[in-house]
């Protein structure tokens, strides 16, 4: 099963807001990868964390890699329309294999 | 730069069908990984590959799966026998290293009817 709590499910903003969404687990990951899918598309990936601590930017995204390193949060500044999408977190866990593990999703909607 | 590429991208069968995907991964990543989408969950694994080596498999890969990377380029994965609960996307991804970024192909929708 789902071993990464992400949250909220859903969010409904103004275009212009800023948003902000974590990913938390009781396991330990050694990354954090964000993705962005649009209906009936692949994931595509927004931003990786690979050490503990680390605050990366790509635009208006910011997500860091929690110390405790069982948790991830991805800021998204100033919202426009196109950021409407499913966000999902997933990482590698410690001592696990190569696969990626996923949260659920948090679906964003922005008003214009 | 080409993308991981997916065929097809849609596929519609009748339960019972056999249906084949066919992944190409990005030319230079000799790591490619299936995963499986149902709505309002993330992606699942299913299995990867180290070039063609099947390195893992997941306990959702039932006998009826089976995926195969010939010649570490493409990967194909068939379902024999499909059921209604098969009805998923079918997510392949390939990345350069382990433990490191996985690019994500646009899917295959499959629908059993």
């Amino acid at each position: 099963g789902q071993q990464l709590n992400q949250s909220p499910q859903s969010m409904f903003i103004q275009e212009g807001e800023d948003v902000s969404m974590n990913c938390t687990s009781s396991s330990i990951f050694n990354t954090w990868l964000w993705y962005k899918q649009d209906p009936g598309e692949g994931p595509v990936l927004l931003i990786a964390l690979y050490k503990a601590g680390e605050l990366t930017s790509n635009g208006r995204l910011t997500a860091q890699f929690g110390i405790t390193r069982k948790d991830s949060f991805l800021n998204i500044s100033a919202s426009i329309p196109s950021d409407v999408g499913i966000y999902f977190c997933a990482g590698h866990l410690q001592g696990g294999s190569e696969k990626l593990v996923f949260g659920k999703g948090t679906k964003l909607t922005v008003n214009p | 730069d080409t993308g991981v590429s997916q065929d097809p991208r849609h596929k519609i069968t009748k339960r019972g069908q056999n249906v084949t995907f066919r992944c190409d991964p990005i030319s230079e990543h000799n790591r490619l990984y299936w995963y499986r989408q149902t709505l309002g969950q993330g992606p699942e694994f299913l299995t990867y590959f180290q070039n063609e080596a099947q390195l893992e498999k997941s306990r959702l890969l039932s006998d009826r799966f089976s995926a195969e990377r010939p010649k570490g380029s493409f990967s194909t994965l068939e379902i024999q026998r499909t059921e209604q609960g098969d009805s998923a996307m079918y997510l392949c991804a390939s990345s350069p290293t382990p433990y490191y970024e996985q690019y994500f192909g646009p899917g295959t929708r499959l629908t059993v009817t």
